[in-house]
């Protein structure tokens, strides 16, 4: 059983560019959540996806957006960089219980994407 | 608000003594409770979780954890700690199908 996996592992961009991170979920999983984890602090959740429509978002700008696809890989994508952007950034997948979605079962995470805005 | 608070934020313990790791949660409903590891530079990975039933729940490596609705917590035990359990831990709640993590408690095991 393949688990989750990110690319690409670390990242360098600046101010103003677009960056977007990918996600492979874990094998009979349809949920993908991303989570921005700032140094010293716990992850913060930012969006997740289900059957490739949003399903709940946190509180982060639209500037921050994402997609899923058929095989319920996942992308991130950041518009206009700021400095505050650089994180890891940590994509979970899940296999919800029921039909209604939401994720409820556990989320797995990747090994995460290392960005860093200059 | 739904929220988690891990009261330590650093911890240091002797290999072979016995850990606890603090967990407070607020939520109105019955939570959904996880236990994340991290290693440096890693991402999470899953020691337990509590969905309902036996308020003590056993995970991987030797960890346990004891659901306590009447305080509202969610300690994270070992009873003896290896040098290889030196990382970053994570409570976290799930209302709603997202996570909400505590700030972490990070683990230092010394000789």
């Amino acid at each position: 059983e393949t688990g989750v996996t990110q690319s690409p592992t670390h990242l360098i961009k600046t101010r103003g560019q677009q960056v977007t991170l990918r996600c492979s979920s874990q094998s009979g999983h349809n949920t993908v959540s991303w989570y921005q984890q700032a140094l010293g602090q716990g992850p913060q959740f930012i969006f997740q996806y289900y059957r490739e429509e949003e399903n709940g978002r946190g509180n982060f700008p639209p500037r921050f957006s994402g997609l899923q696809f058929p095989n319920y890989s996942s992308e991130l994508n950041v518009n206009a960089l700021e400095l505050d952007d650089s994180a890891l950034y940590l994509c979970a997948s899940s296999s919800p219980l029921g039909t209604s979605g939401g994720g409820q079962d556990t989320q797995y995470f990747g090994p995460g994407t290392r960005l860093t805005v200059l | 608000a739904q929220s988690v608070t891990q009261p330590d934020i650093h911890i240091t313990v002797s290999e072979g003594a016995s850990l606890e790791l603090r967990c407070n949660y607020s939520y109105g409903a019955t939570p959904y409770l996880f236990w994340y590891v991290q290693s440096p530079g890693q991402g999470l990975q899953l020691l337990l979780k509590y969905f309902s039933g036996d308020t003590l729940v056993q995970g991987i490596k030797g960890f346990e954890a004891e659901f306590k609705r009447s305080q509202s917590s969610f300690n994270l035990r070992k009873p003896s700690v290896h040098w290889s359990d030196a990382a970053e831990y994570f409570c976290a709640v799930a209302p709603g199908g997202k996570l909400i993590f505590g700030q972490g408690t990070e683990l230092s095991v010394k000789p």
